[in-house]
């Protein structure tokens, strides 16, 4: 599996965009670039994935890099709710639908 | 609705006791996977399974553990002969199965389990 990077936390004011980073510098082609979030005592909730475009829900935007070794969630808004651990997840090796979980990062939104 | 439910919540258990957990996925999902959670870490893949079929299993998954799912539907976790080392959220998640959109996993509010 390719590995992620994120930092470890992260603070951002209520009402401003959340820019949460994470590093794939290992990542092959045919891999997609998911983003999990775990709310305090909740289990994980799926947020969005990509490949190669930018993607955009209801939830948040994924900008890829070009090169595909980066990525950065966006939150447009964060609100006290959007407080989670937020986490970066390449997909798991041929044949398997496992996800693999870092550590991820720590998002505070502060009011 | 619908979402993945798991029972029970909580469990405190002694030592060398056999605990059983149960998973009930979204009701058309025929994925279903499970995982463990310990303080101030991600969830590990555990198990994994299509309908009935058990396919994949982690090196995590001693042979304490045993997971079932007869019918496709529900799922069962067992752990014999309990340690404190496996104190632990278990989170059950499942999926549609249909290629990218698997990855699309649905959890469950997981089963915090405690042994003294």
């Amino acid at each position: 599996d390719a590995k992620t990077t994120q930092p470890t936390s992260m603070d951002c004011a209520e009402g401003r965009a959340a820019n949460l980073p994470c590093n794939h510098s290992t990542i092959s082609g045919n891999e997609y670039v998911y983003w999990y979030r775990q709310i305090h005592s909740q289990g994980p909730q799926y947020i969005i994935h990509g490949l190669k475009n930018n993607e955009t829900n209801e939830m948040a935007s994924l900008i890829i890099t070009e090169d595909r070794k980066s990525s950065t969630l966006i939150l447009p808004h964060a609100t006290l709710r959007d407080t989670a651990v937020y986490y970066c997840i390449v997909r798991a090796g041929a044949g398997s639908y496992q996800l693999t979980f870092g550590k991820g990062t720590k998002l505070s939104v502060i009011p | 609705d619908t979402g993945v439910s798991q029972d029970p919540r909580h469990k405190i258990t002694k030592r060398g006791q056999n605990v059983t957990f149960r998973c009930d996925p979204i009701s058309e999902h025929n994925r279903l996977y499970w995982y463990r959670q310990t303080l101030g870490q991600g969830p590990e893949f555990l198990t994994y399974f299509q309908n009935e079929a058990q396919l994949e299993k982690s090196r995590l998954l001693s042979d304490r553990f045993s997971a079932e799912r007869p019918k496709g539907s529900f799922s069962t976790l067992e752990i014999q002969r309990t340690e404190q080392g496996d104190s632990a959220m278990y989170l059950c998640a499942s999926s549609l199965g249909q290629s990218k959109s698997s990855y699309e996993q649905y959890f469950g509010p997981g089963t915090r389990l405690t042994v003294t």
